[in-house]
């Protein structure tokens, strides 16, 4: 089993929709959670992270966190086309602060 | 805050030649350092954590002999793809964190072509 598990995708919304995006992991230790937007040919970019449980909001960004389900979403309203890229969720265990988990990504695309 | 930059941005070298990826922290201090390789289409894979003066540690299945890493100060580390063979061009990323609970940043990535 994986340690972060993300639907590759491709995960297409019409542009305006709002865009939904999931990961689960395994530790149920893990306190620290992160998304990050990777465009094509580029580095990751961090969009939103979340340590507690419940909703954070940033924006057009709402990132969820369910630690009894182990289970981090993103949410992205009111999506653009320039949205369009693959989301990589990311997770820190208790156990070590060093120690990062990606998922595979998630390819978004927002067509016009 | 919290920029990490890394050089160069792209680099094309001959194979048997070694090539220098650079990693700086602008604005902190960067006890920890990480070195991730992507191939196109494919999640990042860490190859390795530099830790300010001591050796790095490397993922099962890199080759510390081919990739040096030298973490000589709390904002610089180096990755030295030695003697590079086509097959190890990729996309080599570094990142580092600022304190013990904050996210990971990502440098702009360094993209190697071996010919």
């Amino acid at each position: 089993q994986k340690e972060v598990e993300q639907n590759s995708g491709p995960l297409s919304v019409p542009e305006g929709a709002i865009a939904s995006l999931n990961c689960t992991y395994s530790d149920r230790g893990s306190q620290s959670f992160f998304w990050y937007r990777q465009y094509s040919g580029k580095s990751p970019e961090l969009i939103m992270f979340i340590y507690s449980n419940g909703d954070k909001e940033d924006g057009r960004f709402t990132a969820q966190l369910n630690k009894a389900s182990q289970y981090v979403s993103l949410l992205i309203r009111d999506s653009q086309p320039s949205d369009s890229a693959t989301y990589l969720c990311a997770v820190n265990p208790l156990y070590n602060f060093n120690k990062f988990y990606f998922g595979s990504g998630t390819k978004l695309n927002v067509k016009p | 805050g919290a920029v990490v930059s890394q050089h160069p941005s792209r680099v094309i070298c001959k194979s048997g030649t070694s090539v220098k990826i650079e990693c700086r922290s602008l604005d902190f201090q960067a006890t920890t350092m990480f070195w991730y390789r992507q191939f196109p289409k494919k999640s990042l894979m860490l190859m390795a954590t530099s830790n300010e003066g001591s050796k790095a540690t490397y993922e099962q299945g890199v080759e510390k002999d081919k990739f040096l890493i030298n973490h000589a100060s709390l904002t610089l580390s180096t990755l030295t793809v030695t003697s590079a063979h086509p097959e190890d061009s990729s996309f080599y990323i570094c990142s580092a964190r600022n304190s013990g609970d904050s996210p990971l940043h990502f440098g702009n990535g360094t993209r190697l072509t071996v010919t």
